[in-house]
């Protein structure tokens, strides 16, 4: 019963290595976001998109790119991975703009060595 | 823009009632959020409120008071398993997390 999966729980990767981490939601929700939540710092978006292939920046877009190339598939990109990027990243959808709860994804751990 | 607040951490006792408030100043306010997260796990849902007063679900009930820019966030009759972080959320032009509130229930 899995509605929104993320391609990865854990990963691991060299700084400079460009990095993807997929989303998918089986819900057929126009929302999609990117967060990413760090200790004392909470749950900060980075990117969101209303609709195929319209991506919007969050408050924190600096060092992402994000892809949708189909409804139900976010991707978020790190171009050039930094040890600042280390982090939970949490992907979500919603069914309406500004209305109804989100869904998570199970997030990805992501570590930059 | 959204400015959202909610206090760091708070204690209660098991069986005991707690409320986690949530301030806010937002433009272009369309409702809030309040989702549950455990240690390692993503968010859930827990409730929406978009108009003026209590929206009870079960053991938890939340409240909202635009005028005031306030919200909360009840539990009643805690249980040791509502250990957990509870996060605030405006909804409108930008969808802002507040900080969440960690709460600890202990025996």
């Amino acid at each position: 019963d899995v509605k929104v999966t993320q391609s990865s729980r854990y990963l691991v990767k060299r700084t400079g290595e460009k990095v993807f981490l997929e989303c998918v939601q089986d819900m057929d929700h126009e929302n999609m976001f990117w967060y990413r939540q760090d200790p004392g710092l909470g749950l900060r978006l980075i990117y969101f998109s209303y609709d195929v292939k319209m991506k919007e920046k969050g408050d924190i877009p600096e060092g992402y790119s994000v892809s949708r190339e189909k409804k139900e598939r976010f991707s978020l990109i790190l171009e050039s991975a930094s040890t600042n990027q280390t982090s939970m990243y949490l992907c979500a959808s919603s069914l309406h703009t500004g209305a109804g709860g989100y869904t998570f994804g199970s997030g990805t751990r992501l570590t930059v060595v | 823009g959204q400015n959202i607040d909610q206090p760091t951490e708070m204690t209660a006792t098991e069986g005991a009632i707690v409320q986690i408030n949530c301030t806010y100043q937002t433009s272009g306010f369309n409702g809030l959020f309040w989702y549950q997260q455990h240690a390692g796990e993503a968010p859930t849902f827990l409730s929406y409120n978009v108009l003026d007063g209590l929206e009870e679900k079960g053991r938890f009930s939340s409240f909202l008071s635009r005028s005031k820019g306030y919200s909360y966030l009840l539990l009643k009759e805690l249980q040791m398993k509502d250990s957990a972080s509870y996060l605030c959320q405006g909804a409108g032009n930008m969808l802002t997390f507040g900080g969440g509130t960690r709460l600890m229930v202990k025996p």
